[in-house]
């Protein structure tokens, strides 16, 4: 199975900008997915592909990365984005998520 | 607008089944890959498997092949869920989601089911 592998949790100030990385045990090509999932709620998908917004979602968030290495990137950091994010890889089956990683105020 | 609707929290005793649902709308149901997810505090989550509602087939992790049977009712265009011999470590929030029709990911979730596996 891919194994991706996420930073358990990052401190940013509100208006900052913040990364969160993914890295993935072998290459995914760019089979790779962001969601935000906030207390007591589904997940939300927000990029799509490594680097496609998905619609409706606000242009600060973006994604890049290809191979192993990816980042979903937040600018700037607003409070509604206090949240887990996860990535999830579709280069093979079975479908496998990273464990997120917890966005936190400073 | 898409929705999907799941069924109720479940308190099940340890070796029985339950069987979740998950009502949809606001798109074609028929055309459509449906899948199902496990997530447990920690809070990782799993891919159990997909299904095409238009002819039943599916495809299951391994993990969860024995575990998890998905169907699906076209005519109300309703997936489901059975899990079997139920064990504490099955207690989870299991989540419905579509599969997009451009590529292998959720763009829409239902809210989530907890499932209690307790005497």
């Amino acid at each position: 199975d891919t194994v991706l592998t996420q930073s358990p949790a990052l401190a940013v100030s509100l208006g900052q900008r913040v990364t969160i990385s993914c890295r993935a045990s072998k290459s995914v090509s760019t089979y790779m997915h962001w969601y935000q999932q906030k207390s007591g709620q589904q997940p939300k998908l927000l990029i799509y592909s490594a680097s496609n917004l998905e619609s409706g979602v606000p242009s600060r968030f973006s994604g890049s990365g290809s191979g192993t290495d990816f980042t979903l990137t937040i600018d700037p950091v607003e409070a509604d984005d206090i949240a887990n994010y996860y990535c999830q890889q579709s280069n093979e089956l079975p479908l496998t998520f990273g464990s997120g990683t917890k966005l936190e105020i400073k | 607008q898409v929705k999907l609707l799941q069924s109720g929290a479940e308190l099940v005793k340890p070796g029985a089944s339950v069987k979740l649902s998950c009502k949809t709308s606001g798109f074609t149901f028929s055309t459509s890959y449906m899948s199902w997810l496990k997530q447990v505090p920690g809070p990782s989550i799993e891919w159990i498997g997909w299904i095409y509602a238009g002819d039943g087939g599916t495809n299951y992790n391994q993990k969860f092949k024995g575990k998890a049977t998905l169907t699906v009712d076209k005519s109300s265009s309703t997936a489901y869920m059975d899990l079997s011999s139920l064990t504490s470590e099955d207690a989870a929030v299991y989540f419905c989601a579509r599969i997009t029709t451009h590529g292998v990911y959720f763009d829409y979730w239902g809210q989530g089911v907890m499932v209690t596996v307790s005497s």
